[in-house]
Formats: structure tokens, sequence, C-alpha cells
């Protein structure tokens, strides 16, 4: 079974410009996530999905992020205009369901390392 | 707010001996708890879980208890290996399904042959 599929893995930007990641998460999976993991921490939620709705983006700064998921399965994670604290590894996971009784593993794709300069 | 707090690393030890990494939390109501690894180059994996007081959760040779009491969830290996160098991290989940995780600053584990 193939896993959560993310790119670029790498990316050096300036700060001011834009830059997006793509996720792709394993077949079937209903769940989405995006987390931002900072050097030396653990990763912090930004956005979840449930099919193409989100169910929780708490912790996404929408003045410069923005996600989406269309038609339920990848997804695009953008960052408009990038500031030196938004280097980080953005994390996507994705898990069978949500809601329903259970608990779900959360599967991790590889990330991107994001450098804003 | 949840919370969770790890014992800070690098924590380094010879082969075969043991491991404990600990780990607490804060949680208004009743969190499942985990515990994720990373291992060099790889992305996160679920090593073991646990949803409610007193579970015992087990995988790999690792186990964490989930103890209410003193809201902690310590994660511990009889033998380690040199494969087991990794990052550990501790999280928590307040709804019954494991979204939503709240994460610890993680553990790197270093084991010498």
């Amino acid at each position: 079974e193939a896993g959560v599929a993310q790119s670029p893995r790498y990316k050096i930007i300036e700060k001011r410009q834009s830059v997006a990641f793509w996720c792709n998460p394993i077949s079937g999976h209903a769940t989405l996530y995006w987390y931002q993991q900072i050097l030396g921490q653990g990763p912090k939620l930004l956005i979840q999905f449930q099919n193409n709705g989100v169910v929780d983006d708490s912790q996404l700064p929408k003045d410069r992020f923005s996600a989406e998921r269309l038609k339920g399965v990848d997804s695009t994670l953008k960052i408009q205009p990038a500031k030196l604290e938004d280097s980080a590894v953005y994390l996507c996971a994705s898990s069978l369901d949500h809601g329903l009784a259970g608990v779900y593993e959360q599967f991790f794709g590889p990330g991107t390392r994001l450098t804003v300069l | 707010g949840n919370s969770v707090t790890q014992m800070e690393g690098p924590v380094t030890l010879s082969e075969e001996a043991f491991l404990t990494i600990n780990c607490t939390y804060t949680a208004t109501g009743y969190p499942s708890l985990f515990w994720y690894v990373q291992y060099p180059g790889e992305g996160l994996q679920l090593l073991l879980k646990a949803t409610k007081a007193d579970d015992k959760g087990s995988n790999k040779g690792f186990e964490a208890t989930y103890r209410k009491e003193t809201t902690s969830f310590h994660l511990e290996k009889g033998s380690v290996q040199v494969s087991d160098s990794a990052v550990y991290f501790c999280a928590l989940s307040e709804d019954n399904a494991g979204n939503m995780l709240t994460f610890g600053g993680g553990t790197r584990l270093m084991v010498k042959p």
C-alpha cells in the first residue's frame, strides 16, 4: 500500500514570496491533516479536512495560510506571503475516518522542509 | 488548553540498557494517549496508544501505561537496540477518534553499540 505522498521535499524561498505544498493521502482515507513542525518542536496541527470539508482550522494563520482539498482527495497548503518564522517542516497525514467509534491511526508523509530567507 | 511535556533529550544509552522517556499531559477531558516515533530520514509512525486510564499500550518491546492519577504516559523498553535510535513524540487526542493531536516536543534517543 502506498503511503502519504508530499511534494516538494525541500523548498527555499525569500520572505514575502509565495509557496505551495501538495499532499496525496493514502487511498480511501477520508481525513487529511496538515501539521507545522518547527525545528526542535513537536508537530502542531494547522488544519483538518474530512473529505473536502474543513473540520478544524483554529490554528491556521488565515491571514497568510490557506488550504484546500478539492474532490476530497489531494490537498494543497499555501503560504502567501511567507515570513521568516514560517521556516519549518510541513507534514501531511491521513486517516481512515473521523467521528466514528474507535481511534484511527494517522499516517504521516515525509514532509516538506521550507526555508524562508 | 491541552499540552504535553516530555523529558528533554538527547538520551544516550548503551545497547541493552533500560529506557524510560517521561511524558506528562494536561487535558480538560479524558484524552487518548499516543507515542509516535520518527526514525532518521523517515516520517512519523505510530508506536503505541492507550485510550483509557490503566490501559497499557505495547509494540516492538516498548510499553506505556495510561496513568490518570499522575497524568502520565511514560515510555519504557527493557533492552534497547541501536535500531531504536530515533526521535520519540508523546501526543494526546481529546476526541475518541484520534483526531486533533497535540504533540510534545520530542525526545531524541541515541543508542550506542
